[in-house]
């Protein structure tokens, strides 16, 4: 069964730092991944997903992720991050389009 | 070009009843995928549905069933609530076929009293 784990439950960055969310699957064949952005009382918004071709993946909202399959990674990245990047961030991965979700990782952003 | 709606946003019930959410997918969508998600937890898979039919389930009992209609909306009941349903719950909907995300609704918060 795939799995997708994300080891960081909260990660605590200052206004303007860069930052990188890590997440991990497990899958036999190469999946299809994706990370979501989710703020308070809100849905999920899909930030970036990777299907196949260039393992370095431009999203919305300045994110980027970069797929290493030697490492079974998928992380998150952004250079400067802004107050109102402070959400919740799930990594999901499928193989038929019914992804399975990690259990998020909480961003606080301080001044 | 209105997304996924749902509704209600938020409900109260008590154990033992049935409750009815309902989930309007974004416009050219034909798939609906339900989803749970508990407190402080990741969305977890309930079940898929396509031209009527559920296509494909999770790890969930029989208390939780649902309907596809012909205009792709999509409803999701669950019977004899427990505490331990309360959640957000989420729908998603996609085009099958190619490689089409999911976009999700904002929820219903169900509490179970």
């Amino acid at each position: 069964a795939q799995s997708v784990t994300q080891p960081d439950i909260h990660i605590t960055v200052s206004e303007g730092a860069s930052l990188e969310l890590r997440c991990n699957y497990s899958y036999g064949a190469t999946p299809y991944l994706f990370w979501y952005v989710q703020s308070p009382g809100q849905g999920l918004q899909l930030l970036l997903k990777y299907f196949s071709g260039d393992t370095l993946v431009q999203g919305i909202k300045g994110f980027e992720a970069e797929f290493k399959r030697s490492q079974s990674s998928f992380n998150l990245r952004k250079p400067s991050v802004h107050w109102s990047d402070a959400a919740e961030y799930f990594c999901a991965s499928g193989g038929s389009y019914i992804p399975t979700f990690g259990r998020g990782t909480s961003l606080i952003v301080h001044p | 070009d209105a997304g996924v709606t749902q509704s209600p946003t938020h409900l109260i019930k008590t154990r033992g009843q049935q409750v009815t959410l309902r989930c309007s997918p974004k416009s050219g969508h034909d798939t609906v995928s339900w989803y749970q998600q508990a407190l402080g937890q990741g969305p977890q898979f309930i079940f898929q549905y396509y031209e009527e039919e559920e296509r494909q389930r999770g790890n969930f009992p029989d208390r939780f069933s649902g309907h596809q209609f012909p205009n792709y909306s999509s409803e999701l009941n669950v019977n004899a609530l427990l505490l331990g349903d309360s959640a957000l719950y989420l729908c998603a909907s996609s085009l099958t076929g190619g490689n089409s995300p999911l976009h999700f609704g904002n929820g219903t918060r169900l509490t179970v009293t």
